[in-house]
């Protein structure tokens, strides 16, 4: 079993809408949980991060974990054409030490 | 304000070889990451370095190795490259201010071993 988890998709949804991307954690001992982004042939880009149950949000994203099922969320309000990339949610495990999961490819059409 | 910078961007190895990768961090970043990318791995954490030290190391063989100097930039090798050694090779460089974190990934290093 994966140490982090994550539905590779693709997903693609309309302009506008609300897209959920989630990933499940198997380390119960995890604390701190990362969303990037990465657009293609770039380096991921660090949206969030969190390290305690329930929601934080920034602008139209808002990062949720819930300790108790072991899953992280990431929403995105008001999607735009230029949300279109791939989203990976990674947990810390130890000093610098990232598990990511295997990225969801987003499709946000016009 | 200068973004992380990997050099080269682009290279093509043969099988056996050995290379070097180098990374400069953001001003003021003391740790920097070194991560691969395949598209059947996904990213994989290879090592940490913070103030020249490596704190932490992921599951690689010692064919993967790196240092950092002191001026932070740090630099990975691989030495007896195979073919699966073939990824994209990316570097982050954090620190953590005032409470805040930062991180910022480079644009990486696309390595070919034929």
């Amino acid at each position: 079993q994966k140490e982090v988890e994550q539905d590779p998709g693709p997903l693609s949804v309309p302009e506008g809408a609300i897209v959920s991307l989630n990933c499940t954690y198997s380390n119960s001992a995890f604390q701190y949980f990362m969303w990037y982004r990465q657009y293609s042939r770039k380096g991921p880009e660090l949206l969030m991060y969190t390290y305690s149950s329930g929601n934080k949000e920034d602008g139209r994203f808002t990062a949720q974990v819930d300790k108790s099922s072991k899953y992280i969320s990431l929403f995105i309000r008001d999607s735009q054409p230029s949300d279109s990339a791939t989203y990976l949610c990674a947990i810390v495990q130890g000093a610098q030490k990232l598990v990511f999961g295997q990225g969801t490819r987003l499709t946000i059409n016009p | 304000k200068a973004g992380v910078t990997q050099t080269p961007r682009y290279l093509i190895k043969t099988r056996g070889q050995q290379v070097t990768l180098s990374c400069s961090p953001i001003s003021g970043h003391r740790s920097v990451s070194w991560y691969q990318q395949t598209p059947g791995q996904g990213l994989q954490f290879l090592f940490e370095y913070f103030s020249e030290t490596q704190r932490n190391k992921g599951n690689f063989p010692g064919r993967f190795s790196g240092r950092q100097f002191s001026n932070s930039r740090s630099e990975m090798n691989v030495s007896t490259l195979e073919l699966g050694d073939s990824a994209l090779y990316l570097c982050a460089s954090s620190r953590l201010t005032q409470g805040r974190y930062e991180q910022y990934f480079g644009p990486g290093t696309r390595l070919t071993v034929t």
